[in-house]
């Protein structure tokens, strides 16, 4: 079955650090790839996502690059901001399914 | 808009009582699915339905039923708690679209004692 694999947490940064969380994910069909972020005390938000091979997805500065090659979806973001502790879920989609499958999340803390 | 809306917020129950998490959407998805958040094992598919009246076990089904009988319902209904099922609960709705993401209610903090 479809699978998706974070790297493991926490992640602890200073602000204006670089950050990378990887992803890299299984699935027999041509699924879609979505970051999702999750706040305290909240349900999860998509941050960005992306549906076919080589597409970027981006926002708020987050980028992840869709590789089929490597079937992966790293996520990546130039300078943090102690605004963007959060966790953060990788996830595939197969919309003939009509479910998705989520990584384990990767818990992000930016001190200034 | 309201989106996907979850009740209740909390909840505690007794082993062995039986109850039942709401759920509704307004944005006419087809699709809906139940999750599971524990600490340190992410979200795991509890029940998911691609439309109303077609309903699926997903990873984690025991314990657990669920009937679709509207579009914009998609109750989830424990029948005996236990202390296992002490968990946040997270109901979350999409279209059928490709590149669709899935929208997420504020989840329910059940303990079970």
């Amino acid at each position: 079955g479809d699978s998706v694999t974070q790297m493991e947490g926490p992640v602890t940064l200073s602000e204006e650090a670089f950050l990378t969380i990887n992803c890299t994910y299984t699935a027999t069909g041509y699924p879609s790839l979505f970051w999702y972020v999750q706040y305290p005390g909240e349900g999860l938000q998509l941050l960005l996502k992306a549906t076919k091979a080589d597409d970027k997805g981006s926002n708020k500065g987050f980028e992840a690059t869709y590789r089929k090659e490597t079937t992966s979806f790293h996520l990546e973001k130039g300078s943090v901001q102690v605004s963007d502790s959060a966790v953060y879920f990788c996830a595939l989609s197969d919309v003939n399914a009509g479910k998705s499958t989520f990584g384990d999340g990767t818990t992000l803390t930016v001190k200034p | 808009n309201a989106g996907v809306t979850q009740t209740p917020k909390f909840q505690v129950l007794k082993t062995g009582q039986s109850m039942t998490l709401q759920c509704a959407q307004d944005m006419n998805h087809e699709y809906m699915s139940w999750y599971r958040q524990d600490p340190g094992m992410g979200l795991r598919l509890i029940h998911y339905s691609v439309g109303a009246g077609i309903t699926d076990q997903g990873e984690v089904p025991n314990g657990y039923n669920v009937s679709r009988s509207t579009t914009e319902d998609f109750p989830l209904r424990l029948l005996s708690a236990a202390p296992s099922q002490t968990s946040v609960y997270f109901c979350a709705s999409s279209g059928r679209a490709l590149n669709t993401e899935a929208f997420f209610g504020q989840g329910t903090r059940l303990t079970v004692v």
